[in-house]
């Protein structure tokens, strides 16, 4: 069942700003990862951020996670036209032998040269 | 990470057929698999979990008998929608478990029912 809502659900920039999207869940977590999809593609792992974590950095992608409020952020800094894509936050349930994902409904990113 | 496959990677098909997709784990022997399904526009749904040597275990409002899910190999899951109409068509994209708490996904498959 979908339980990750991202905002906002579609965002434009020019080439070299920054991109902020959230993303907010209900159930207690393992972890939350943010995939990126490209038009008609597959889905690529972006980053995963663990429940005793509050910020990861990877490259331009710096994502934070706040349990109490059950949401997490993605910022990508210096944007390039390649970042236009869909990004989607994903969470694991900290459920014992819980290891399946649950989507939230991605916000689409336009990056404009 | 891990590399997966899909083949095809689209098929168009007549309505009442029945359509096979592969899903393979490359670079390590995954004992779970997942499938998923993406309608235009939406998010991913979980259709499945596919457990090799096992039967598969189906979400709430799939039905069993259409999705036909094969598990005979810790490198290979199958896919298989039984007389397929025109609302099955969507993106259907499966994933192992990396066991590192990580999924790496497959490209994807296009399926249009005509």
């Amino acid at each position: 069942s979908q339980q990750g809502e991202e905002d906002p659900q579609a965002l434009s920039i020019q080439e070299g700003e920054n991109a902020t999207m959230n993303c907010s869940y209900k159930t207690s977590i393992n972890n939350l990862q943010w995939y990126r999809q490209n038009s008609g593609r597959g889905l690529v792992h972006l980053i995963l951020i663990r429940s005793n974590e509050r910020e990861k950095h990877s490259g331009r992608l710096r994502v934070t996670l706040d349990t109490s409020k059950k949401s997490s952020s993605l910022l990508i800094t210096a944007s390039r036209a390649a970042d236009t894509a869909s990004y989607f936050c994903a969470t694991r349930d900290s459920g014992a032998g819980s290891y399946q994902l649950t989507f939230g409904k991605g916000t689409k990113l336009s990056v404009i040269p | 990470g891990a590399v997966v496959s899909q083949h095809p990677s689209w098929v168009i098909c007549k309505s009442g057929t029945s359509v096979k997709i592969e899903c393979r784990s490359l670079d390590f022997q995954a004992t779970t698999m997942f499938w998923y399904r993406q309608f235009p526009k939406q998010s991913l749904m979980l259709m499945a979990t596919s457990n090799e040597g096992s039967k598969a275990t189906y979400e709430q409002g799939v039905e069993k008998d259409k999705f036909l899910i094969n598990h005979a190999s810790l490198t290979l899951s199958t896919l298989t929608v039984t007389s397929a109409h025109p609302e099955d068509s969507s993106f259907y994209i499966c994933s192992d478990f990396g066991g590192n708490g990580t999924q790496y996904f497959g490209p994807g498959t296009r399926l249009t029912v005509l």
